[in-house]
């Protein structure tokens, strides 16, 4: 079956660190684009971060340095590293395989992992 | 603030057809940036409903349709059902911005 399932998503004070994991079964992730997407709680969605199959990787503006985006193609699974967090990085992080067709689109989502900031 | 406008919210009995807009401007919709249309059910993740301005994934049914033109594009449902009751996001691309925008989504309530 294709899916992606998150994990490593949990409470953390502010300032500290989490890495979420997303591994992947029924396609290979680096043959793919891989999307960070994540949802404040009541909110929209917001883009976060990809990797290209290249290895390239891109960071929404707003992050400013904090968050890194991986993979290990060995486990075939994608990763966030997300650094000096803050109480507005709260939500539901959703990986998803991206397709590359002049503008990206999100074909493949997984369920999503919760990541609250709170002292 | 997203550069991608959409309506809060829109409404409609079983049956009727209802209509999504996603406004945006010359440096994303017009900037022939293509639109895509994902609806998130209560609880649960989002899903791809139409992708590149006008396709519909296999399984999504022919109720769901998208056009684009200009600044804006519009995801059209008709023969509204109870399950079509969701949020629906647009997204595309920006010139000014790195990544993908989303629209701020639409609730859309079955009365």
């Amino acid at each position: 079956e294709v899916q992606l399932v998150e994990s490593g998503g949990g409470l953390v004070q502010p300032g500290g660190s989490l890495r979420l994991s997303c591994a992947a079964s029924g396609f290979t992730v680096s043959t793919n684009y891989m999307t960070w997407v994540r949802q404040a709680p009541g909110k929209g969605l917001e883009w976060v971060s990809v990797i290209y199959s290249s290895g390239s990787t891109y960071y929404a503006d707003s992050l400013k340095g904090r968050f890194t985006i991986s993979r290990d193609n060995s486990k075939n699974t994608l990763y966030l590293q997300m650094n000096s967090l803050r109480v507005e990085d709260t939500a539901v992080y959703y990986c998803a395989r991206t397709i590359n067709a002049f503008t990206w689109y999100f074909d493949l989502w997984g369920r999503g992992t919760l990541v609250t900031v709170s002292s | 603030q997203s550069v991608l406008t959409q309506p809060p919210s829109v409404s409609g009995a079983p049956g009727q057809r209802v209509t999504i807009s996603c406004t945006g401007s010359s440096s994303n919709i017009g900037a022939d940036y293509n639109v895509h249309w994902y609806q998130q059910l209560p609880g649960t993740a989002p899903k791809l409903l139409i992708y590149t301005n006008n396709n519909r994934p296999s399984g999504v049914p022919d109720r769901f349709s998208g056009s684009k033109s200009g600044t804006s594009a519009s995801l059209a449902i008709t023969g509204l059902q109870a399950e079509d009751e969701a949020d629906y996001y647009c997204q595309s691309s920006d010139i000014s911005l790195t990544g993908s925008v989303f629209g701020g989504g639409t609730k859309l309530t079955v009365l």
